[in-house]
């Protein structure tokens, strides 16, 4: 079955630790996404990129690093730079060239930080 | 200022009493607008996208609308399985591959 893989589900990492979300997809899509979602808050756009080896920052950038070595996968860093790590982080993929371009999203990764 | 409202923030129904969700929005030039799923720890689910003012979509007990500053979720004879949080997002013209601009949910209590 198509669709997009996040791993782990649960991340716990102490203060201080990089540490990397994992998000894969098997949809063929050519751009990938991740969000951030807090309590109370719409879903903010971290990165996103069109094509491998190209990417851009989103709303919330500041903290965060992104690579896409490859077309089925787009990791996410959470450095020791982002103040408020704590949050459900969801990756999604769409196809904007074809007609119809919903984005899908991935089951996410509740990260804690403590 | 918020791009996309939605209300109410949250709302109770017995099961089979029909409602409405809304999802206003103000972007200067609307490529779709998108209405999701999603339920307690999880991904949001893919319902409906919308184009253009006047369009309908309809899926089980859920029908989306939209005009040309806001969307409204119908939902006809809800059951306790609608219980969801329901997200709704924009794309503006020109964003093909950008990220959607999301509200920040009704979350819909369905009561046997």
């Amino acid at each position: 079955d198509g669709g997009i893989t996040q791993s782990p589900k649960y991340l716990f990492r102490k203060e201080g630790q990089n540490v990397t979300l994992s998000c894969e997809q098997n949809l063929n899509h050519d751009a990938m996404y991740w969000y951030r979602q807090d309590p109370g808050q719409g879903l903010r756009l971290i990165y996103y990129s069109q094509i491998v080896n190209d990417f851009q920052k989103g709303d919330i950038a500041e903290g965060y690093s992104v690579s896409r070595e490859k077309k089925e996968s787009f990791p996410l860093t959470v450095t020791s730079a982002q103040k408020n790590p704590t949050a459900f982080y969801l990756c999604a993929s769409s196809n904007p060239g074809a007609p119809v371009y919903e984005q899908y999203f991935g089951p996410g990764t509740r990260l804690t930080v403590t | 200022e918020d791009q996309v409202t939605q209300s109410p923030e949250a709302l109770r129904l017995q099961e089979g009493e029909s409602s409405s969700l809304n999802c206003s929005y103000t972007v200067s030039g609307l490529r779709g607008l998108f209405w999701y799923r999603q339920d307690p720890g999880k991904g949001p689910e893919f319902l409906f996208t919308l184009y253009s003012a006047g369009e309908e979509k309809e899926k089980e007990r859920l029908k989306a609308t939209l005009t040309k500053k806001e969307s409204f979720l119908h939902i006809t004879a809800p059951k306790p399985e609608d219980s969801a949080t329901y997200l709704c997002a924009v794309q503006e013209v020109g964003g093909g591959a950008d990220g959607l601009t999301f509200g920040k949910g009704t979350h819909l209590i369905i009561q046997p």
